[in-house]
């Protein structure tokens, strides 16, 4: 079946910092994946997605790109803020003929930035 | 749009009580999902529902129930509570349209439950 890993948290640094948290993935075809945020206390909500091969997502200065040939999705920001503290979830979506399309998510990497 | 809405934001629970957590969405999305985070943890899904009437488990279905009667509302059902379904949970939506891989979902603020 389908499956998201991610590396395992916390990750700490400090301000400005640069940031990656791994994220590879087994699924069969072309699935979508995406970035979740989640702020302590709060539901996640979208950071951002890519929808085929080479796609490169980003927002509010993070990026991440669709690689077939690795099966990666890596999440990437060139300098982190106090208020990126949060947990972080890779996610896909399957992409298939007939069925339901219940995304799979990976375990979540605390993300913990120090002034 | 107000989103995805939860109902209530906390609730503490005695063992073998029932309650309902109510979900609501207003962006006609299709599929609908619960889920449970226990701290430090990651999701489990617990149902899911891809349309109005029909519904389906997930990795965690034991001691839950659900029912779909209506585009927008997705209510997930405790009944005898245990001390092992204190958790948070949160509700979901998003749209899916055949042949295409599902597209963004939509979580709601989650209920936090303690069961005692």
């Amino acid at each position: 079946g389908d499956s998201v890993t991610q590396m395992e948290g916390p990750v700490t640094l400090s301000e400005e910092a640069f940031l990656t948290i791994n994220c590879t993935y087994t699924a069969t075809g072309y699935p979508s994946l995406f970035w979740y945020v989640q702020y302590p206390g709060e539901g996640l909500q979208l950071l951002l997605k890519a929808t085929k091969a080479d796609d490169k997502g980003s927002n509010k200065g993070f990026e991440a790109t669709y690689r077939k040939e690795t099966t990666s999705f890596h999440l990437e920001k060139g300098s982190v803020q106090v208020s990126d503290s949060a947990v972080y979830f890779c996610a896909l979506s399957p992409v298939a003929s007939g069925g339901s399309y219940i995304p799979t998510f990976g375990r979540g990497t605390s993300l913990i930035v120090h002034p | 749009n107000a989103g995805v809405t939860q109902t209530p934001k906390f609730r503490i629970l005695k063992i073998g009580q029932s309650m309902t957590l109510q979900c609501t969405q207003d962006m006609n999305h299709n599929y609908m999902y619960w889920y449970r985070q226990d701290p430090g943890m990651g999701l489990k899904l617990i149902y899911y529902s891809v349309g109005a009437g029909i519904t389906d488990k997930g990795e965690v279905p034991n001691g839950y129930n659900v029912s779909r009667s209506t585009t927008e509302d997705f209510p997930l059902r405790l009944e005898l509570a245990a001390p092992s379904q204190t958790s948070v949970y949160f509700c979901a939506s998003s749209y899916q349209t055949s042949g295409r891989g599902a597209d963004t979902q939509y979580f709601g603020p989650g209920t936090r439950l303690t069961v005692l």
